[in-house]
């Protein structure tokens, strides 16, 4: 059974940096077509995808986002860690992480976590 | 900047069928943007429902289908049920960064 659990802090003030961690279980994500995203939601409005790391340790992020995001695994850990710098009101949001899973011919955001709300506020 | 189009609500009554469509700024959507659809229900994560245009997850319910359909990508419910009440969210892929659209209030009435 595949899960994925967010964890990181509640609160955090303007100009801090968050640090996020999804901990997942029943895949590895050595294997290959393996892979994590981290997906984010403002209360009452759109997903937004955020960054993706391979099981290579390729990585992409948002366009508009990249310059504050940085995406890293430990593998033997089973755990992807999310950082996101210069945090603003505006980034107050639930975060998931997912399973995303890639073959040559299809890509599959399958298995979500619970998701982790975070408030930004002083 | 890259934007992703839904419809923002839909209204279907139960048993019905409707399709929900997502359309991208660059152009027509082909296989090529690997859409995926997700429903989203309140206070609940995402789930996922369709990937890579037209393929089912295990637990996925025989009325959702993927398609394209006019250069976009679609969602079809057929014999829709009061459950089926929810946002849903496609997401298209464009060279390494992820796009999802802005969300379809489907209201089941």
């Amino acid at each position: 059974q595949v899960t994925l659990r967010e964890s990181g802090p509640a609160l955090v003030k303007p100009t801090q940096t968050l640090t996020l961690t999804c901990t997942f279980s029943g895949f590895s994500l050595s294997t290959s077509g393996m892979c994590v995203s981290w997906i984010r939601q403002p209360p009452g409005k759109a997903l937004e995808w955020l960054a993706r790391i391979d099981w290579d340790n390729d990585k992409y992020y948002s366009t508009s986002l990249k310059t504050r995001l940085t995406i890293s695994k430990d593998t033997s850990k089973n755990q992807v860690v999310l950082t996101m710098t210069n945090m603003d009101p505006v980034d107050t949001a639930t975060f998931y992480c997912a399973r995303t899973t890639v073959t040559t011919s299809k890509v599959a955001f399958d298995i979500w976590g619970q998701g982790t709300m975070v408030t930004v506020s002083s | 900047q890259t934007v992703v189009t839904q419809e923002p609500s839909l209204t279907v009554s139960p048993g019905g069928t409707v399709t929900l469509t997502c359309a991208s700024s660059t152009g027509a959507v082909t296989s090529g943007y690997y859409p995926n659809w997700f429903q989203q229900k309140p206070g609940q994560p995402p789930r996922a429902l369709i990937y890579s245009t037209s393929n089912k997850h295990s637990w996925t319910p025989a009325r959702f289908s993927g398609s394209l359909l006019g250069g976009k990508a679609a969602l079809t419910l057929s014999g829709v049920q009061p459950e089926d009440e929810a946002e849903y969210y496609c997401l298209l892929y464009y060279g390494g960064v992820w796009v999802f659209g802005g969300g379809t209030k489907l209201t089941v009435l």
